[in-house]
């Protein structure tokens, strides 16, 4: 079992440029979340999705957008970047039966915008 | 609004000593409490977690107090190692939704 898996896993980018991270969940998980974690802070949630529909949303902006498609995957969208977007954003993922629950998070895209 | 206080910072011990982490948690319809250990360039890995409907938890080394009337809740590891070294992390939330973390507590543990 692969667990979760993020690509890409750096990447670089200009302000006001676009970004879009992906996501596969672990094997038998349906349920995918998102979190920022800036540098020496703890995981911010972004969005949670499951049956191809936004579920839950944190306090982030309409810039951050997202999608999961009908094989669970995801993709993490971030439109006209700030400086500030510079962060690893995790993906996670959970069974339904208890969707925020045993989170497993992949190993996380890291994104420096300059 | 919902907020996981986190303490401390940074924690060093001697290998074999114990460690506390404690949390204080402000939304009182929280019901799940995971913590993460998360190495450095790693992702972050549950270790523990414990339900609201129980009070303590145990997994050899490692234990999980909750005290749901005054919102905290602790981790804590005993005869620590050297690879315990790591930033841990814990979290709140409710039945399915968000995890609200706290800021994290760097674990150094001193051979």
């Amino acid at each position: 079992d692969a667990g979760v898996t993020q690509s890409p896993t750096h990447l670089i980018k200009t302000r006001g440029q676009q970004v879009t991270l992906r996501c596969s969940p672990k094997s038998g998980h349906d349920t995918v979340s998102w979190y920022q974690q800036a540098l020496g802070q703890g995981p911010q949630f972004i969005f949670q999705y499951y049956e191809e529909e936004e579920r839950q949303r944190g306090n982030f902006p309409d810039r951050f957008s997202g999608h999961q498609f009908p094989n669970y995957s995801s993709e993490l969208n971030v439109n006209a970047l700030l400086l500030g977007d510079s962060a690893l954003y995790l993906c996670a993922s959970s069974p339904q039966a208890v969707p925020g629950q045993g989170l497993f998070f992949g190993e996380g895209s890291r994104l420096t915008v300059l | 609004g919902e907020n996981v206080e986190q303490h401390p910072s940074t924690l060093s011990v001697q290998e074999g000593d114990s460690a506390v982490i404690k949390c204080t948690y402000s939304d009182s319809a929280s019901n799940y409490f995971p913590w993460y250990k998360q190495e450095l360039g790693k992702r972050p890995q549950l270790i523990i977690d414990i339900r609201s409907n129980v009070g303590e938890k145990k997994d050899q080394r490692i234990a999980v107090t909750l005290n749901k009337t005054a919102k905290h809740f602790s981790l804590h590891i005993t005869e620590t190692q050297p690879e315990d070294s790591a930033v841990y992390f814990c979290a709140a939330s409710r039945s399915g939704g968000k995890l609200i973390f706290g800021q994290g507590t760097e674990l150094s543990v001193k051979p």
